[in-house]
């Protein structure tokens, strides 16, 4: 059964911070996979999303890596805002599950003016 | 990506009442949309897949009679809590599936529905 990891479970940091979240898999066996983001009682908006092929992916000041022989994955983000105050969640879609995403227990960061 | 809406946003009711929370998919048909529950500080975790057209696939230990799931059309689906209890009280997320070309495979995902069971 694929479980998924998070690390730290809470962060917070000044402003202007480069920082890195941690997400890691038991099974290696992943389609894909992807970063989201959630406000405070607000559903899931899409950060980015890694291939099983590719090693990384970029949009604006986020960086996620994928190291899918070793279950890791990594989201860089880079000059921190206070906009940037949310729960981070990795979830993995495996090769054999369908559309059936696993997420783990996200991140709570926050980003002190 | 695509948008989805789900109604209603919060809703509070009593303990033993039944509640139906809709799902729908404004930009495009959907054949394939996901449920969702998210307790405080938790992950989400799937309940069911809704098919539209075809019964739901419920995932291990989420009652099927409780969680009713209707896929009629294209662009809605609605989860139906029925005799609704206050362990009940969740934050339930939909998503849809969408197909794209290259083999993509994304989920797009509504704005969550605040259930409180009183």
């Amino acid at each position: 059964k694929q479980e998924v990891t998070q690390i730290p479970a809470a962060l917070s940091v000044p402003e202007g911070e480069n920082l890195v979240l941690n997400c890691s898999f038991t099974d290696s066996a992943i389609y894909n996979l992807q970063w989201f983001r959630q406000d405070p009682g607000k559903g899931l908006t899409s950060l980015l999303l890694i291939q099983s092929s590719q090693r990384e992916q970029t949009s604006g000041r986020l960086n996620a890596s994928l190291d899918k022989s070793s279950g890791r994955s990594t989201l860089y983000i880079a000059a921190s805002q206070p906009g940037d105050s949310a729960t981070y969640l990795c979830a993995v879609k495996e090769e054999t599950s369908g559309s059936r995403l696993t997420f783990g227990e996200g991140t709570q960061l926050t980003v002190n003016p | 990506g695509a948008v989805v809406s789900q109604h209603p946003s919060w809703v509070i009711c009593k303990s033993g009442t039944s509640v139906k929370i809709e799902c729908r998919s404004l930009d495009f048909q959907a054949t394939t949309m996901f449920w969702y529950r998210q307790f405080p500080k938790q992950s989400l975790m799937l309940m069911a897949t809704s098919n539209e057209g075809s019964k739901a696939t419920y995932e291990q230990g989420v009652e099927k009679d409780k969680f009713l799931i209707n896929h009629a059309s294209l662009t809605l689906s609605t989860l139906t809590v029925t005799s609704a209890h206050p362990e009940d009280s969740s934050f339930y997320i939909c998503s849809v599936r969408s197909q794209g070309g290259l083999g993509t495979d994304t989920q797009y995902f509504g704005p969550g529905t605040r259930l409180t069971v009183l």
